[in-house]
């Protein structure tokens, strides 16, 4: 089946300091992925459309200068955290529909658990 | 407002019974209802697809049925086992502000005792 992978599955790192995780296709494309939060107990809540070639579009309350989102290529999305702060410690996960087949179809990556301190 | 609701944060189950999970929505228009699985500090893993036209979809010990009237769909597993422990999320999809983009439900927690 289709695989998405995330790096790092998890980072600590320091208040004030930016933080990358990648998102990847490995075996289709993904002119668009998903990103996601979900806090510890809860429920997976949407917080940008990744759009290869193109800016990525945010949901309401989501900062886009805090969160910066990169798609690159058909195969790979970055998302930096700038600035972390605790409150931004989180599971983020990240989801790709593949360029072809179902359109319903999204495959998620195992996650990137971030803690910031 | 928009609220996806699945009843039962929590449903404890006997082993080789039937589970029934729950998902209300109001105030939205899917196009698409899924059902996902989440283990503990893992990525959802996809189940079940639904869409709006549909009444009932079924794979292997698991069926899921879709009532656009009630906004109401019930995601059942069959002879439970405990590996079927897990976390289930429904997710609604096709509205507005893009086909593919899921908005998630609250999740139900699933424990299956031997």
């Amino acid at each position: 089946g289709a695989v998405v992978s995330q790096h790092p599955s998890w980072v600590i790192c320091k208040s004030g300091t930016s933080v990358k995780i990648e998102c990847r296709s490995l075996d289709f494309q993904a002119t668009t992925m998903f990103w996601y939060r979900q806090f510890p107990k809860q429920s997976l809540m949407l917080m940008a459309t990744s759009n290869e070639g193109s800016k990525a579009t945010y949901e309401q309350g989501v900062e886009k200068d805090k969160f910066l989102i990169n798609h690159a290529s058909l195969t790979l999305s970055t998302l930096t955290v700038t600035s972390a702060h605790p409150e931004d410690s989180s599971f983020y996960i990240c989801s790709a529909p593949p360029t072809s087949g179902n359109l319903e179809t999204q495959y998620f990556g195992p996650g990137t658990r971030l803690l910031v301190l | 407002s928009q609220k996806i609701e699945q009843n039962s944060e929590a449903l404890n189950i006997q082993e080789g019974k039937t589970a029934t999970l729950t998902c209300n929505y109001t105030n939205y228009s899917p196009a698409y209802l899924q059902w996902y699985r989440q283990d503990p500090g893992r990525g959802p893993v996809f189940l079940l697809l639904i869409r709006e036209n549909e009444k009932e979809k079924r794979k292997e010990r698991l069926k899921v049925t879709f009532d656009t009237t009630l906004k109401q769909s019930l995601f059942h597993i069959t002879a439970s086992q405990p590996a079927d422990s897990a976390t289930y999320l429904c997710a609604l999809g096709g509205e507005s502000g893009g086909y593919q983009k899921v908005t998630f439900g609250t999740g139900t927690k699933l424990q299956v005792i031997p």
